[in-house]
């Protein structure tokens, strides 16, 4: 089976702080992706990658960066962490690029708390 | 552009009942259409997809979706609702594009199943 593996459940940080969320995934999939998940407001796509170095915004990237130095890594920065960041975050792997009917593995997600 | 509709945020259903979870899309090319779950606490699981082929598609756990080209829709169905269904659950859409995808997901609807 596919594992998407967050690095954090559960995280809390303080305004104005550097925050990394961190994403692996164990299947050689190409495709990553970080999503923010607020109630009513389903799923937002926040950046995407389908190669190593390679990203590409998505509906909401302000205020978010992203690294993918290995294929299997995909990290999330927050530069400079703000109240209205408090969400959960999904984290989504798929396989191979151009491959529209590849279903996206998930993991079980990070809720980051700013205070 | 693609979209995904999900009528009805919460729809609520008494355990042994019909659950019928509605899903529209708009596409501009034939799309791959998915539906996922996400118990509480938990990232989201594929519970089927339709990829081209039969239109009617068997997933997970007793549940089925129908494509229908002319009304655009992929409801979501389950002949008898259980305990363990009540989660939220997420229509989504994707196709190629310019050499890769980008899913777009519903805003999700909250099962509820009362005893």
């Amino acid at each position: 089976d596919v594992k998407v593996t967050q690095s954090s459940r559960y995280l809390v940080k303080r305004t104005g702080e550097k925050v990394f969320l961190e994403c692996v995934q164990d299947m050689d999939h190409e495709n990553m992706f970080w999503y923010r998940q607020d109630p009513g407001l389903g799923l937002r796509l926040i950046y995407f990658s389908y190669d190593v170095k390679m990203k590409e915004k998505g509906d909401i990237p302000e205020g978010y960066s992203v690294s993918r130095e290995k294929k299997e890594r995909f990290s999330l920065i927050l530069e400079s962490a703000s109240t209205n960041q408090t969400s959960m975050y999904l984290c989504a792997s798929s396989f191979f690029r151009g491959q529209s009917n590849q279903p996206q593995h998930f993991g079980d997600g990070t809720r980051l708390s700013i205070l | 552009a693609q979209s995904v509709t999900q009528l009805g945020s919460h729809v609520s259903v008494s355990e042994g009942a019909l659950v019928l979870l509605r899903c529209n899309y708009s596409s501009s090319v034939p799309p791959y259409l998915f539906w996922y779950v996400q118990y509480p606490n938990q990232g989201l699981q594929l519970l089927l997809k339709y990829t081209t082929g039969a239109t009617l598609v068997k997933g997970i756990n007793g549940f089925e979706a129908e494509f229908k080209k002319s009304e655009t829709s992929f409801h979501l169905t389950k002949p008898s609702a259980h305990m363990s269904d009540a989660a939220e659950y997420f229509c989504a859409v994707s196709h190629a594009s310019g050499g890769s995808y980008i899913p777009t997901f519903g805003r999700g609807t909250s099962l509820i199943v009362h005893p």
